[in-house]
């Protein structure tokens, strides 16, 4: 069976820092990984996703993620951060069907 | 377009009304979901349709019903609810892929329901 672990719950980050987010998968072969983004109240929004090919994927507002099959991870990442960007972070795997599975989410706070 | 449509946005209920939550897609997506999530909990999958047939229930209580009348077309029914019900439901599309495929899910902004 597919899981998806975020390690952590809170991350802090200054407006302008960089910005890392942690995702680790549990499954045999190739997950498909995405990362979702949702803020208060609302729907999940689609911020990347990975099924093969190039590890390092680019997505929207400035995001990308690098797959790494040898420490069965998805790490989140954006070089500058904007206020903006607070919001909660799910990333997800449909390893084995094609049915999303979320990790708990890491709440992204951001300090001016 | 990659909408997914959820009315209404928001939805107060009592615990022996009968409501309904309504999805909308029209992105010829065969594969149709509703999530439920608390605050501060990710999306728990309730309810997959597959090519309109209802492919996956996991384990929800019966007074919530799905129906899927066509291929666009995502409703959940609400029955004698209970205050622990209370929660952001949430529906979802995507293709169905082939044996080897990847494909992404596409979210609504969710209908709010407080059950009292």
């Amino acid at each position: 069976a597919q899981s998806v672990t975020q390690p952590d719950i809170h991350i802090t980050v200054s407006e302008g820092a960089s910005l890392e987010l942690r995702c680790n998968y549990s499954y045999g072969a190739t997950p498909y990984l995405f990362w979702y983004v949702q803020s208060p109240g609302q729907g999940l929004q689609l911020l990347l996703k990975y099924f093969s090919g190039d590890t390092l994927v680019q997505g929207i507002k400035g995001f990308e993620a690098e797959f790494k099959r040898s420490q069965s991870s998805f790490n989140l990442r954006k070089p500058s951060v904007h206020w903006s960007d607070a919001a909660e972070y799910f990333c997800a795997s449909s390893g084995g069907s094609y049915i999303p599975t979320f990790g708990r989410g890491t709440s992204l706070i951001v300090h001016p | 377009d990659t909408e997914v449509t959820q009315t209404p946005k928001h939805l107060v209920m009592g615990m022996t009304n009968k409501k309904s939550l309504k999805c909308e897609q029209h992105m010829g997506h065969r594969a149709m979901y509703w999530y439920k999530q608390k605050a501060k909990k990710p999306p728990e999958l309730m309810f997959v349709y597959s090519y309109e047939k209802l492919s996956i229930n996991e384990s929800v209580p019966s007074r919530f019903s799905p129906e899927c009348p066509n291929s666009s077309l995502l409703n959940l029914h609400l029955h004698a609810l209970q205050p622990e019900d209370s929660a952001l439901y949430l529906c979802a599309s995507s293709q169905i892929p082939g044996r080897t495929g990847g494909t992404e899910a596409f979210f609504g902004q969710g209908t709010r329901l407080t059950v009292v």
